[in-house]
């Protein structure tokens, strides 16, 4: 009962630095998506995919680069990691899309940027 | 530009009252969610609702949804602690893509 698989959980990144956000699931879902959580903000979607090869941006797509190669994985790229970047990532999943289901999260990764 | 509002952001209450979370959203859609996030915890899905006048309820939660008003509503009866939690609405606008609210936080005291 896997679900949802982030990696990291915790992260500390300096200026400037990249690196990538894993999400994994494994319900053969073909919906997936990426969120950042902020205080006093809710969740903003960063981006989604519904399939395996195709991405769309959502409220606040940019600084984030992502790829759906696999339908299992939906990795999260900083290219140039910036202070405003500091957050509560999650990676959520969902069977279909008519009716759209509830989506599944993943645990969170929290990221620091300095 | 599309916005989800909820309101109240912060509810404290006591045990055994009763009390309404409210969303307001700006654009038409017929497929609204709701989730509840522990502190420091991921996101669980309440209810999805799906259609005008739809109206779910789980123990001591239940959701409705009026898509002409634009305005769901979480309505907890005879609170218990358990239920301190933060609640988000989201909307989906265009498929795919969910808009949250800001969440409610609720604190029941003892």
């Amino acid at each position: 009962n896997a679900g949802v698989t982030q990696t990291p959980k915790f992260q500390v990144l300096k200026t400037g630095q990249s690196m990538t956000l894993q999400c994994a699931q494994d319900m053969n879902h073909e919906y997936m998506s990426w969120y950042r959580q902020d205080p006093g903000m809710g969740l903003r979607l960063i981006h989604y995919s519904v399939g395996a090869g195709i991405t769309d941006q959502g409220e606040v797509p940019n600084g984030y680069n992502v790829s759906r190669s696999t339908t299992e994985d939906f990795p999260l790229r900083l290219l140039s990691a910036a202070p405003s970047q500091t957050s509560v990532y999650f990676c959520a999943s969902s069977e279909g899309l008519s009716p759209f289901q509830p989506q599944h999260f993943g645990d969170g990764t929290r990221l620091s940027i300095l | 530009e599309l916005k989800v509002e909820q309101n109240p952001l912060f509810l404290s209450m006591q045990e055994g009252k009763n009390y309404t979370i409210y969303c307001n959203y700006s654009t038409t859609s017929d497929r609204l969610y709701w989730y509840r996030q522990d502190p420091g915890k991921s996101l669980e899905s309440l209810f999805v609702l799906l259609s005008n006048g739809a109206v779910k309820q789980e123990g001591r939660l239940m959701a409705s949804l009026d898509t002409k008003a634009r305005l769901s509503t979480l309505h907890i009866t005879a609170a218990v602690h358990d239920l301190s939690a933060t609640y988000f609405c989201a909307v989906d606008y265009v498929t795919g893509k969910l808009i949250f609210g800001q969440g409610t936080t609720l604190q029941v005291k003892p």
